[in-house]
């Protein structure tokens, strides 16, 4: 059955912090990662990756696919309050199946 | 419109009764999902839509549960004798041709 997993479950940092949030897939036919962010209802996208070892980059975000080792990590620079929110990382496979989720990262950004 | 649209919101319903919740997807998307997510949980896939081929039901967890979409764009998940255990937020998603998938704001259920 395909899986995700991340870690940390849920992490509180302060303004400023680094952080990094990991997910680790094991997924039929993989084909690439995404990750989401969730601040109230609506999962908003943020990257998809799809080959190993580039980095996808977007402001302070950043994300990098290891095929290999069959994880993602998800780093956030010089955190803000407004970065507080669920982060979900999803596997695809080929083909039109659903996005397989893991439960989230909750990050909570203190000032 | 410019994203995926879904209502109600908000759905709160006595135990028993049964419930339709719509998703308008963005214009020309032939992919449509149904997810649903639970206090403290993942995403749960229910039920997708890819243009005129059968959907996969392989996520809906019981018969109550069905869905249908009308002239390849919006579509209906209804939820029979609703229980408790069915409150939830129920999230729809649509992709044309990438991996990405677009997500709605979501309906929240509750059952009381």
């Amino acid at each position: 059955e395909d899986k995700v997993v991340q870690s940390p479950l849920s992490l509180v940092v302060h303004e400023g912090d680094t952080v990094t949030l990991n997910c680790s897939y094991e997924v039929t036919n993989f084909r690439s990662l995404l990750w989401y962010k969730q601040e109230k209802k609506a999962p908003t996208f943020l990257f998809m990756l799809t080959s190993s070892g580039i980095e996808k980059k977007s402001g302070r975000l950043s994300s990098i696919l290891d095929k290999k080792e069959l994880f993602s990590i998800l780093n956030i620079t010089a955190t803000q309050t407004g970065d507080s929110a669920v982060y979900l990382c999803a596997g695809f496979s080929q083909g039109n199946t659903p996005l397989v989720f893991g439960k989230g990262t909750r990050l909570s950004v203190i000032a | 419109g410019a994203g995926v649209s879904q209502s109600p919101s908000n759905k709160v319903t006595e135990k028993g009764k049964d419930v339709e919740l719509r998703c308008d997807p963005i214009s020309g998307h032939t992919a449509l999902y149904w997810y649903r997510q639970s206090l403290g949980q993942g995403l749960e896939f229910l039920i997708y839509f890819q243009g005129n081929s059968a959907p996969d039901k392989s996520g809906l967890p019981s018969d109550r549960f069905s869905a249908e979409r009308t002239g390849g764009s919006v579509s209906t998940l209804t939820i029979q004798r609703t229980q408790q255990e069915d409150s939830a937020v129920y999230l729809c998603a649509s992709r044309l041709r990438t991996d990405t998938q677009y997500f709605g704001p979501g309906t929240r259920l509750t059952v009381l």
